[in-house]
């Protein structure tokens, strides 16, 4: 089983509009960070949260963090089309495990 | 500062034969970890290596090796390939040990005929 778990599994929206991905993980964590995959090539970082931590910013990202539900999210505001992407999450303390990964689609 | 490197990008071998792939972290970064990507399984990790020692390990078979070396450059090896080997095979580097922030190489493209 997966240690952090991407949910949905497909989002597709608009241009302009706001994507949420959610993210849930097992264990006690350090960390979790998310990333962003186009087309299969590397996981390019966007942020990463620390457990004592509950929300950060990075530009038009907004990750929230809550360790009691064992859950994270991934909120991109005023969505563009470059940010079709599959987005994933990575959780854990020594080492981090990943789901499958969110695929977002906005469409133009 | 240069981002991960992995050499080569792309691959294409026959069942039974090994591969070697390499990865170059980020300069000043000691820990190498690496991973598998399948369509099927996502990223699951194989292991990661600090200061020359493997420190943490994934659940693939012994047929799955690392080293890293004293300039901190990791490579990872495959023998007695299976179709199964066919991914992404991605590295990550980070200043520490352990799950601090990674960052990611582009991946190699291995496929397994």
């Amino acid at each position: 089983s997966q240690q952090g778990e991407e949910d949905p599994q497909a989002l597709s929206i608009q241009e302009g509009e706001n994507a949420t991905m959610n993210c849930s993980y097992k264990t006690s964590i350090n960390n979790l960070q998310w990333y962003r995959q186009n087309s299969g090539r590397g996981l390019v970082h966007l942020i990463l949260i620390r457990s004592n931590e509950r929300e950060k910013h990075s530009g038009r990202l907004r990750v929230t963090l809550d360790t009691s539900k064992k859950s994270s999210s991934l909120l991109i505001t005023a969505s563009r089309a470059a940010d079709t992407a599959s987005y994933f999450c990575g959780a854990g303390t020594y080492k981090y495990i990943f789901g499958t990964g969110t695929r977002l689609k906005v469409l133009a | 500062k240069a981002g991960v490197t992995q050499t080569p990008r792309y691959l294409i071998k026959t069942r039974g034969q090994q591969v070697t792939l390499s990865c170059s972290p980020i300069s000043g970064h000691r820990s190498v970890s690496w991973y598998q990507q399948t369509p099927g399984q996502g990223l699951q990790f194989l292991f990661e290596y600090f200061s020359e020692t493997q420190r943490n390990k994934g659940n693939f078979p012994g047929r799955f090796s690392g080293r890293q070396f004293s300039n901190s450059r990791s490579e990872m090896n495959v023998s007695t390939l299976e179709l199964g080997d066919s991914a992404l095979y991605l590295c990550a580097s980070s200043e520490g040990q352990g799950a601090g922030e990674q960052f990611f190489g582009p991946g190699t493209r291995l496929t397994v005929l």
